[in-house]
């Protein structure tokens, strides 16, 4: 059983589309995270979760909205997606409180035409 | 710059040589995490070093913490094959629930 499991794994669209992935862990975690890995490499945290409860939300546009209908679960939707967004997106879960150990998912490669 | 800078940012050696890379970052921190990602996968935890801790072992793997020069290494002995991969430094900031990741050392070990 994967433990940390995100849908899709490729995304492709074209500019100014709407798209959402999702994200489900069945390690009992109490934290979800989204990640942004660019093409450098640079992984960069956008959310945290907590019991649904959102933590962390870096710098990112608005036309990012994660949802959390329950902690096994965080989805992240995009809005009028742009050339930019092209990246891989991470999905990852934590015992407890934010920090900690994190299991990621495989991750969603997105690619904006 | 970023928090968590990696160097080299690529090496590669031979089978059953020693690798080391290195951290350094730039606030206090609580702890220091290293991680291993293989091409085209997620990331996967190594090991988790305590700012109280200056040295951890795992295996084939050995982390150092100098927090007074703010710095970690990394250090995988009789290196095989695969563990051809990037390898990540993470830092959680003293007074903070989030990571900042480094940059990443791409590891290529030869047969």
């Amino acid at each position: 059983d994967t433990a940390v499991s995100q849908t899709p794994k490729y995304l492709v669209t074209q500019m100014g589309n709407d798209k959402s992935i999702k994200c489900e862990q069945n390690l009992g975690h109490d934290t979800m995270y989204w990640y942004k890995q660019d093409s450098k490499k640079f992984l960069k945290i956008m959310f945290s979760y907590n019991n649904k409860e959102l933590i962390i939300n870096e710098t990112v546009p608005n036309r990012f909205s994660p949802k959390s209908p329950d902690k096994a679960h965080l989805n992240l939707h995009i809005n009028s997606l742009e050339l930019g967004d092209s990246a891989v997106y991470f999905c990852a879960s934590s015992q407890g409180r934010p920090g900690g150990i994190q299991y990621f998912g495989a991750g969603t490669r997105l690619s904006v035409l | 710059s970023q928090q968590g800078e990696e160097d080299p940012q690529a090496l590669s050696i031979q089978e059953g040589e020693n690798a080391t890379m290195n951290c350094s970052y730039k606030t206090s921190i609580n702890n220091l995490q290293w991680y291993r990602q293989n091409s085209g996968r997620g990331l996967v935890h190594l090991i988790l070093i305590r700012s109280n801790e200056r040295e951890k072992h795992s295996g084939r793997l050995r982390v150092t913490l100098d927090t007074s020069k703010k710095s970690s290494s990394l250090l995988i002995t009789a290196s095989r094959a695969a563990d051809t991969a990037s390898y990540f430094c993470a830092t959680e900031a003293s007074g903070t629930y989030k990571y900042i990741f480094g940059t990443g050392t791409r590891l290529k070990v030869l047969a």
